[in-house]
Parts: structure tokens; sequence; C-alpha cells
């Protein structure tokens, strides 16, 4: 059974750098089938794609986003990360990690439990 | 960027009654549409992809409906268990892949 879990702060200052981490278990990050995502949630609020990492290390990024992400991997640790510069109270969300297929139906399946991350001084 | 609007924001529904909610989309998706239930303090389950199969271990009172830019999901006789946010997410064009502001389900 596939399981993600994000990890991270939950406070982060203005200004700063977010980090997240997704611990993947149950499947290989590097098998070539899958993307990996971030997706984010406002409180209250709908759900935003971020971005997401392949097996080769290619990434696609938000456009909204893209400025200020990065997103990486470490496959011998089955792990995959985002990183959000200059957060701001606007990034304060719970942010989840996700799986989708690389190929055909690009739905994401599953998901983490989500971490709340708060932008705050 | 594709936007994807759902209606109605909130559908009120008897318990064994039918649920029906739509999802469009700003331009044709073909069969590309994800339906997703969120309980509250969890994260978004898949319901149905491709607009219209089931996922695995998805009840059969769920169906998905559509193609090109106007979808629905069916819940045929409520239960309480469904209570919950749906939203509809599209993956026809990304980046980015896009979702719908959410439909919220509650007992009448």
């Amino acid at each position: 059974q596939v399981q993600l879990q994000e990890s991270g702060p939950g406070l982060v200052k203005p200004s700063q750098s977010l980090p997240l981490t997704c611990t993947v278990s149950g499947d290989s990050i590097s098998s070539g089938d899958h993307f990996w995502s971030w997706i984010r949630q406002v409180p209250g609020k709908g759900l935003e794609w971020i971005g997401h990492i392949s097996y080769t290390g290619t990434t696609y990024y938000n456009p909204s986003l893209k400025s200020r992400l990065f997103i990486s991997m470490d496959t011998s640790k089955n792990l995959f990360f985002l990183n959000l510069n200059s957060a701001t109270a606007a990034d304060t969300a719970v942010y989840y990690c996700a799986r989708s297929q690389s190929v055909g139906e690009n739905c994401f399946d599953p998901w983490g439990q989500g971490t709340l991350v708060t932008v705050s001084s | 960027e594709i936007v994807m609007t759902q209606s109605p924001d909130t559908l009120s529904v008897s318990p064994g009654e039918r649920a029906t909610l739509s999802c469009r989309a700003s331009q044709s998706i073909s069969s590309n549409l994800a339906w997703y239930q969120q309980k509250p303090g969890q994260a978004p389950r898949l319901l149905i992809y491709g607009a219209s199969i089931r996922a695995t271990g998805v009840p059969a009172r769920f169906s998905g409906s559509g193609s090109g830019a106007e979808f629905t999901l069916t819940i045929t006789s409520l239960q309480s268990e469904d209570i919950a946010l749906y939203y509809c997410q599209q993956y026809n064009n990304w980046p980015p892949w896009t979702f719908g502001q959410g439909t919220k389900v509650q007992i009448k």
C-alpha cells in the first residue's frame, strides 16, 4: 500500500523559506511510472496544484509560484522536497504531497495527510 | 489556464435522496476529469477519474458522467457518511492542473 507523509516546520516567518519533505513508502519515486506532486489548500478554501517532479528529476511548476519554487528529490531515501522562497501570509495553507500517473490519468492518488504551515512573525 | 467552475456551492439533500453536482471547464478537456471527496480534517480522496471510472473501493452509489466541458457527479441514495466537500480536477491541459472551488454536500 502506497503511503505519503509530509513533514516540515509548522511555523515560518515572513520572507523566509518554506521547506517541506514528503516521505514515500510502498512505491519507488524512481520507478518511472509516476509524478510526485505538491498541492496546497488555504484554510477554508480550495485546492491549488503547486508543482511536481518526475523520476528523472524533471519538474513542472504552477506559473503563479514558479519564481519562488524549487522541487527536488532524493531517490536513495525515497523522498521529495518543496522549497518555497520569500514566504508571505498568503502561503499559509495545508500542504499535501500526492502521486499521479506520468502517462494517462493524471489524477492524484493517494495523498498524504497534509501538514499545516503558518507564515507569521 | 483552464478554469473549473462547480455548482452549486452548497447542496442540501435528504438522506436516501439523489445528489447531483456539476463541474464546468472553461474549455474542452475531453474526459480528463477527476472527482475527489474531502471530509473535515482529512486529505482529499479520489472518487472518479476519466470522468466516469470509479476508483478502487468507491461505492457504486457514486457515478460520474460527461465529456468535453460539462460534467456531473451523482450520489444516488445519499448516506450520512457522504457529507463532505467534493472537488473536480482537470488533467487535460497542464501545467497547471486545476481544481474547481468545491461543492459542500450537507444533510437537509
